[in-house]
């Protein structure tokens, strides 16, 4: 959905380096989902976050990765050291503040990170 | 056990025909459902969804759900070679009482379409 909008698209990182992956939701929309999809496998959960607060991180890893939502700005998902194990595609969407169990996830266009 | 279960395929049909993709999940109380098409370096793309027992029909798309035995299909009438990609089945579980969706993602099914 072209509401959801991240960037960058591509990011190329060597071993040990940072990410920081951004996601702006679509208007109206307080709250934020992060999944990545490594290749040939389906979208996993990684981090559930409302404006200046994390919901549920259950899905990240315990180390090197974080996520934040401030008050003013997108969302940002950062990969502190970069492994070539981090190499995935990195999706967004996110949800209005009422945000339902039935709710409908849109994805953005998402980011394709490629560690060397 | 996977908690969603997907073929990986490919599934080749011809153009014109039905093209049925099936998909089964673990936890029995699970409420909603939808099916994500996919193209190869793009993002996923919501297709259906259904949250009842039976079937729901939109266009070429029908999307079938049976709660008793944990499966949904997703069927494609008179599929066409755009059709061509993956096809994720994803499913939000009960055991999450927040109320946001958090879905489950099999691992998707490849359709190929030939003419």
């Amino acid at each position: 959905n072209a509401g959801v909008m991240q960037n960058p698209r591509h990011l190329v990182r060597r071993r040990g380096q940072e990410a920081r992956l951004r996601c702006s939701p679509m208007k109206g929309h307080s709250h934020v989902y992060w999944y990545r999809q490594l290749p040939e496998e389906g979208l996993k959960f990684m981090v559930y976050l409302q404006k200046e607060n994390i919901i549920d991180e259950s899905g990240m890893p315990k180390e090197r990765f974080s996520a934040e939502f401030p008050k003013e700005g997108p969302s940002i998902l950062r990969i502190q050291q970069v492994v070539r194990g981090d190499s995935a595609a990195y999706f967004c969407t996110s949800s209005p503040p009422q945000g339902a169990r039935h709710e409908k996830l849109f994805f953005g266009s998402g980011t394709q990170l490629s560690v060397l | 056990q996977k908690e969603v279960e997907q073929n990986s395929g490919p599934l080749s049909v011809p153009e014109g025909a039905i093209a049925s993709l099936n998909c089964t999940y673990s936890d029995r109380g699970s409420q909603s459902f939808f099916w994500y098409r996919q193209y190869s370096g793009k993002s996923p793309e919501l297709i259906m969804s259904i949250y009842s027992n039976g079937d729901k029909e939109d266009g070429r798309f029908t999307a079938q759900l049976n709660k008793a035995s944990q499966y949904v299909s997703l069927l494609i009438r008179d599929s066409q070679p755009s059709d061509s990609a993956t096809y994720l089945c994803a499913v939000n579980p009960p055991m999450f009482s927040g109320g946001y969706n958090k879905l489950i993602f099999g691992a998707g099914t490849r359709l190929a379409v030939h003419p």
